[in-house]
């Protein structure tokens, strides 16, 4: 069965820097969705991107974050001048229409130190 | 955004079927209704999803009243393995904005 991949699965680093959080989206599949968890608190909707160009976002996902489809297989996360408070678990999704169930990656761990 | 009451936890005993209910009062006509699994570090995985009246697949069953304001999970001879968090969503109907909203979700602990 198709798989949703990220990379890395554990990401360390130093507040401040920036981070770059990689997800390879089921082929076939058109509507692209990242969410984050932080330990212990649920699941939260970041953004998602259909035909190149965000489709709604949340308050979260604010001028730190950005997402690109730089070719055409990979979906990718980019944090700028990461916080303390952004390390969390960043799920990536996907699925081929709207209403269709969305297939999660199984996250990377990024922790800001 | 239609939003999502779930209990907060529930515990069963392996072999036993075990139902989780969720209300979901203002539900859109167009939305439907989706339940995910979620274990420890690791990415919710899809278990079912339904529109109206029942649904039902290798894993479970969903059951939705005529009215849609609430759903009912059924995971039939529970074992330790779906010791799990089980999430209810409402929403993604076509024509309209979705936002994946996903409460606390119902914590479901199998005993031996």
């Amino acid at each position: 069965e198709p798989e949703v991949t990220q990379t890395p699965s554990h990401q360390v680093t130093q507040m401040g820097q920036e981070v770059i959080l990689r997800c390879v989206p089921i082929s076939n599949h058109l509507y692209f969705y990242w969410y984050r968890q932080i330990l212990g608190q649920k699941v939260e909707f970041l953004v998602s991107f259909y035909n190149n160009e965000i489709s709604e976002k949340s308050e979260i996902f604010d001028d730190q974050f950005s997402v690109e489809r730089p070719d055409g297989s990979n979906f990718t996360l980019k944090i700028r001048s990461t916080k303390l408070e952004d390390s969390a678990m960043y799920f990536c999704a996907s699925n081929g229409l709207p209403e269709e169930p969305q297939h999660f990656g199984d996250g990377t761990r990024l922790s800001i130190l | 955004l239609a939003k999502t009451t779930q209990p907060i936890s529930m515990d069963s005993y392996e072999g036993q079927e075990v139902n989780i209910t969720c209300s979901h009062n203002n539900i859109a006509t167009n939305d439907y209704i989706t339940w995910y699994q979620q274990f420890p570090s690791q990415g919710p995985r899809f278990i079912i999803q339904g529109y109206k009246t029942k649904v039902t697949n290798e894993v479970a069953s969903l059951f939705i009243p005529a009215d849609r304001k609430s759903s009912t999970l059924s995971l039939p001879r529970v074992s330790l393995s779906d010791t799990a968090v089980y999430y209810c969503l409402v929403g993604a109907g076509t024509g309209g904005s979705y936002i994946p909203t996903f409460g606390r979700g119902t914590s479901l602990i199998v005993h031996p």
